[in-house]
Parts: structure tokens; C-alpha cells; sequence
């Protein structure tokens, strides 16, 4: 079983929408979780990170974590054409000091 | 300007010949770590580095060394490298890794490599 999954997509989105990327992780105990985001040939950017249950925003970007689900989404509101990029889901477990990446799920904001 | 460098940014090298990435971070960052990206495996970690002279085995660390004798440098050797090694290779930095907040990860630029 993967430490982290996510949905390769594609993901279309139209200009102006709600774009929804979900993650599933497997260790129970993982304490930290981020979302990246990465154009083609670049390296990752940080765009949230988030640590408890529950909402997190940050302008257009809100990650949501659900623990008990093992789920953690991220929403890019009012979605851009230079939203169009892989996102990936990372997560920390609580009782170690690696990092586990989902193979991404690449997004298409459509003009 | 707060970054992570790599250097060389892109290689070509052949079977068995001695290389070494390096990677620097000037943001005073404890916590270091070497990751590959291979298409459909998405960023594997090779090896970390919790502070200096502390250095710990990622999920893919066959093939590499590390060493991190000062903070702010922690390079990627390879000793004889081969074919399967072609990838691109991305120095990660963060504060820490026991405190949320202080293990926000920042990337270098990557280093592609190919092994013929």
C-alpha cells in the first residue's frame, strides 16, 4: 500500500471554477501535510501546509484535512490558466522524520 | 534572497564515473534531504539530514551517499553510477522537522541527470 495516493488525473477544469484535488494517506499517525504545486520542468512550491482537522485558507487555496478519513483535499477557488500545473500531496509521518509524496494529479484550467 | 542551490543543474555522465551534486541553503535550515522524481513514482526520498554530522536513509537510498559536515551544504554523491540513477534530483531544506510549521520543505531548482 502507497504511504500516499492521489489521482493522476487529468484534471479540466473551466476558467472561474472550483478545482478539487483530494489525497488519501495511509499511516494513521501522520501529523503534518502540504500541498505543492509543480510546472512542467520546475521544481515543487510550497502552497499549504496544514497540521489539524479541519479548513485552512489562504486566498484562492483552501486545504481541508480529515483525519479520521485519512483525506486531505485542497480547493483552488476562481481557478487561472496559470493554475495549470501537477499538484502534489506530502505528508510527514508523526513518528519519523521522512517525507512521503503522492505521484501528483496534474490540473488543467481551460481559458 | 532565502534559497536552496544545486549545482550542476544538468549532467551527462557515463556508467561508473564518480559524481557529486551539491546542495546549499542560506536560510540557517537544520533539516536536509535529497529526493528523486522518476515519471509515475512521483519524488521518492533518498536520504535526510537532521542536523550536521546526523544523516538517516530515505525509501531509495542504494547507489548514494551523503555527507553534511556544515549546515548549509549537504551534497549527493555517487560513487559508480548507473543507468537506473537517470532521473532528476531535487536538495530539499526546512527549520526542523519536530515542530509543525518548522518542516515546510523548500526545494532547489533540480538537477537532471543522465547515466549512459
Amino acid at each position: 500500500q502507497k504511504e500516499v495516493e492521489q489521482n493522476s488525473g487529468p484534471l479540466s477544469v473551466p476558467e472561474g471554477a472550483i478545482a478539487s484535488l483530494n489525497c488519501t494517506y495511509s499511516d494513521r499517525g501522520s501529523q503534518s501535510f502540504f500541498w505543492y504545486r509543480q510546472y512542467s520542468g520546475k521544481s515543487p512550491e510550497l502552497i499549504m501546509s496544514i497540521y489539524s482537522n479541519g479548513d485552512k485558507e489562504d486566498g484562492r487555496f483552501t486545504a481541508q484535512l480529515n483525519k479520521a478519513s485519512q483525506y486531505v483535499s485542497l480547493l483552488i477557488r476562481d481557478s487561472q490558466p496559470s493554475d495549470s500545473a501537477t499538484y502534489l500531496c506530502a505528508v510527514n509521518k508523526g513518528t519519523g522524520n521522512q517525507f512521503y509524496f503522492g505521484t501528483g494529479t496534474s490540473l488543467t484550467v481551460i481559458p | 534572497e532565502a534559497q536552496v542551490t544545486q549545482n550542476p543543474r544538468y549532467l551527462i555522465t557515463v556508467t561508473g564515473k564518480k559524481l557529486t551534486v551539491t546542495c546549499s541553503q542560506n536560510m540557517n535550515h537544520e533539516y536536509m534531504s535529497w529526493y528523486r522524481q522518476d515519471p509515475g513514482l512521483g519524488l521518492r526520498q533518498i536520504y535526510y539530514s537532521m542536523n550536521v554530522e546526523v544523516t538517516d536513509k530515505g525509501d531509495v537510498p542504494e547507489g548514494y551517499k551523503v555527507s553534511r559536515k556544515e549546515k548549509r551544504n549537504f551534497p549527493l554523491i555517487l560513487e559508480s553510477p548507473s543507468p537506473n540513477q537517470t532521473s532528476l534530483y531535487f536538495c530539499a531544506s526546512s527549520f526542523g522537522i519536530t515542530r509543525t510549521s518548522y518542516n515546510e520543505q523548500f526545494f532547489g531548482p533540480g538537477t537532471r541527470l543522465t547515466v549512459l
